[in-house]
């Protein structure tokens, strides 16, 4: 079974600043998925970015980045200037590939807050 | 284009009574779930369904029963409540093959708010 483990239950970081989100996970797979999702108060659930584990290329979108390192089953988020909208808890996710339904094993989370 | 929608937003059972947490997608997705989130945690998973007719057992499942007989509904039944099922519920759907661009990705509905009194 896989696990995903975000050590930093909370964060928080200056508007316009820059701040990293730890995510490490534990698997056997070779070919895998991991994604970083957004929940504001609002509760839903937004994907934020994608990483596709036989991509060596790091994702990224906008002010969005990931530092993917496959050998230390690693997977950080950093977030570049940011914006108090960037305020949420960050979920970070593992899945499997193909025929098992695309299913997503959580970490617990990092609440980030923005501060003016 | 409403992509998922899950009603109702907010419900308050019994101890004992059913119901059932009603899911929707128009996205034509073959994959849909359920997963449960509980304070200060990450989602879990519940159940899935990779098509209609065929659904299988997640993370926890016990308490839960499911039925896929659309494409394009889940529904989530909950037969005899318990205060362990409070909790927020999420249903989430996707594309069945990850390898297609944006295929794999989790679309997520708002969430059901479930207290068990």
């Amino acid at each position: 079974a896989q696990t995903v483990t975000q050590s930093q239950p909370e964060m928080s970081v200056q508007e316009a600043e820059t701040v990293t989100l730890s995510c490490t996970y534990d698997t056997s797979e070779n070919n895998y998925y991991l994604f970083w999702y957004k929940q504001p108060p609002s509760r839903q659930m937004i994907l934020v970015i994608r990483q596709e584990a036989y991509k060596q290329q790091n994702a990224t979108e906008n002010r969005f980045s990931v530092n993917f390192q496959k050998a230390a089953k690693s997977f950080s988020l950093k977030i570049s200037d940011s914006q108090l909208g960037d305020t949420a808890m960050y979920f970070c996710a593992f899945m499997k590939p193909l025929g098992a339904g695309n299913m997503l094993t959580f970490g617990g989370g990092t609440r980030l807050m923005v501060k003016p | 284009n409403a992509g998922v929608t899950q009603t109702p937003k907010f419900q308050v059972l019994k101890t004992g009574q059913s119901m059932t947490l009603q899911c929707a997608q128009d996205m034509n997705h073959e994959y849909m779930s359920w997963y449960r989130q509980d304070p200060g945690m990450g989602l879990r998973l519940i159940h899935y369904s990779v098509g209609a007719g065929i659904t299988d057992q997640g993370e926890v499942p016990n308490g839960y029963n499911v039925s896929r007989s659309t494409t394009e509904d889940f529904p989530l039944r909950l037969l005899s409540a318990a205060p362990s099922q409070t909790s927020v519920y999420f249903c989430a759907s996707s594309y069945s093959r990850p390898g297609l661009a944006g295929g794999g990705t989790q679309y997520f509905g708002p969430g059901t708010r479930l207290l068990v009194l």
